[in-house]
């Protein structure tokens, strides 16, 4: 069974302290993806990277930055010297092997970030 | 501007009546989602659509209905049926159901049954 785990129910950061959220999955497929969404209080989930199990290189975007260890099973998100609008509910999917048009989602990580 | 838009944003239920959650997007998407959020917890699928006139039931699909009549507008009927239909509902669109394609999310709608 595919199964996304994000242990971090909610975090609590200083402005400008780096934090880093885990995200653990399961899958027995060989190829798959990997996404990030943000949830700000507004509601809107919004894409933030995908990753595909064939590159594991670490991917960096501004203050944002990504950990895929396939030997681990793990996709982490790093922010960098956090905002307050970075405050957000973060959720970590799979596209589920079952359908190819269904994705499990983590439970999600509240970030909270303090001025 | 291509988006999704979700109306109304907030809705109050008496029980034992049905409402409609509208979800219209014009990102000409093929495939579009239902997904009810409760607190604290994750996204749960309801119903998707790959193409027109065509829906599938997700994992708590009880109590709800859909209908995808054109391309851009996947309704979402609660029920009477549904116990417990207080929730937090968003509908998504990606190009196509493939793994690889993100989806794109509305505002969501927030019902509450009185």
């Amino acid at each position: 069974a595919q199964k996304v785990t994000q242990a971090q129910t909610e975090i609590s950061v200083v402005e400008k302290e780096d934090v880093t959220l885990d995200c653990v999955y399961e899958t027995r497929d060989t190829t798959y993806y990997l996404f990030w969404y943000k949830q700000p209080p507004s509601g809107e989930l919004v894409f933030l990277i995908r990753r595909n199990s064939f590159d594991e290189q670490n991917e960096i975007s501004g203050r944002y930055s990504w950990n895929f260890q396939k030997s681990t099973s793990s996709f982490n998100f790093t922010i960098t010297a956090s905002q307050v609008v970075d405050s957000a509910v973060y959720f970590c999917a799979l596209p589920s092997t079952s359908g190819t048009y269904k994705y499990i989602f983590g439970t999600g990580t509240r970030l909270k970030v303090l001025a | 501007d291509g988006g999704i838009t979700q109306s109304p944003k907030y809705l109050f239920r008496k029980e034992g009546q049905n409402v409609t959650l509208s979800c219209e997007q014009n990102l000409n998407h093929d495939a579009m989602y239902w997904y009810r959020q409760d607190p604290g917890q994750g996204l749960r699928l309801i119903y998707y659509s790959q193409i027109v006139n065509d829906f599938q039931k997700g994992d708590i699909a009880e109590g709800y209905s859909v209908s995808r009549e054109k391309k851009e507008s996947f309704p979402l009927t609660v029920t009477s049926a549904q116990k417990n239909p207080t929730a937090f509902y968003l509908c998504a669109s990606s190009s196509s159901g493939l793994s690889y394609n993100e989806q794109f999310f509305g505002p969501g709608t927030r019902l509450t049954v009185l």
